[in-house]
């Protein structure tokens, strides 16, 4: 069974770095991409990043590069994505998901989420 | 802004079908079968409903159906259920540096 699970809810100050996971488990990890969604409290999905395990290339929307570093652990099959300096606009819920097909955005599974909440 | 346009809410009765629609450009929806629509339900994960315009993943209901005309997708759920009360987003390959693009979500009330 093809599972994708998100670390834990995060509270964070600005200014502060943070690091979200998202294991995979029930799939080959390193043949799949992993993207990166957000969303913002009452609003819609954004498509972030993403990234394939197998050689670590990555694709960030232009909305997010350099604002996100997102990375991958095969001997662990996790995916992960990254804040050096957090603010408060970035608290959103964050979803991992695998993609599949040629589409960019065609995530077959995905994962519970984690809430990210910045606030001073 | 969302590069795709969505209605932001429609409504049925039990029973009753709908479509929901996703209006794009010859950039995006209009040039490429790279179409999908996702479901979420409040508190939980969007879930694949639709890929590649018209193509159901396994386990998702006949109901639900993709289609395409122009720069123009439509979501068809035919025989409305309650649990199709949700939240629907469509997203669509883009020749823009984006590379993908979602719309901005209709909320399906099921009245």
């Amino acid at each position: 069974e093809v599972q994708l699970v998100q670390s834990g809810a995060e509270v964070k100050k600005p200014g502060e770095s943070l690091k979200i996971s998202c294991k995979s488990s029930g799939y080959s990890f390193t043949t799949y991409w992993i993207g990166w969604v957000r969303q913002m409290p009452g609003k819609g999905l954004e498509w972030m990043a993403m990234i394939y395990p197998g050689d670590s290339d990555t694709k960030y929307s232009p909305s997010f590069q350099g604002q996100v570093t997102i990375s991958a652990d095969k001997s662990i099959s996790t995916a992960y994505l990254q804040w050096s300096s957090l603010k408060a606009s970035d608290t959103a819920m964050y979803y991992c998901a695998r993609r599949v097909g040629a589409a960019v955005i065609n995530f077959d599974y995905w994962g519970q989420g984690t809430l990210v909440t910045v606030f001073s | 802004q969302s590069a795709l346009t969505q209605p932001a809410s429609v409504s049925g009765s039990p029973g009753q079908s709908i479509t929901i629609s996703c209006t794009g450009t010859s950039s995006d929806v209009g040039g490429y079968n790279f179409v999908s629509w996702y479901q979420q339900h409040p508190g939980t994960a969007p879930k694949l409903m639709i890929y590649d315009v018209t193509n159901r993943p396994s386990g998702v209901s006949h109901r639900f159906s993709g289609s395409k005309s122009g720069n123009t997708a439509s979501l068809t759920i035919s025989g409305l259920q309650a649990e199709d009360e949700a939240d629907y987003y469509c997203s669509s390959y883009t020749t823009s540096s984006t590379l993908g693009v979602f719309g901005g979500g209709t909320k399906l009330t099921v009245l």
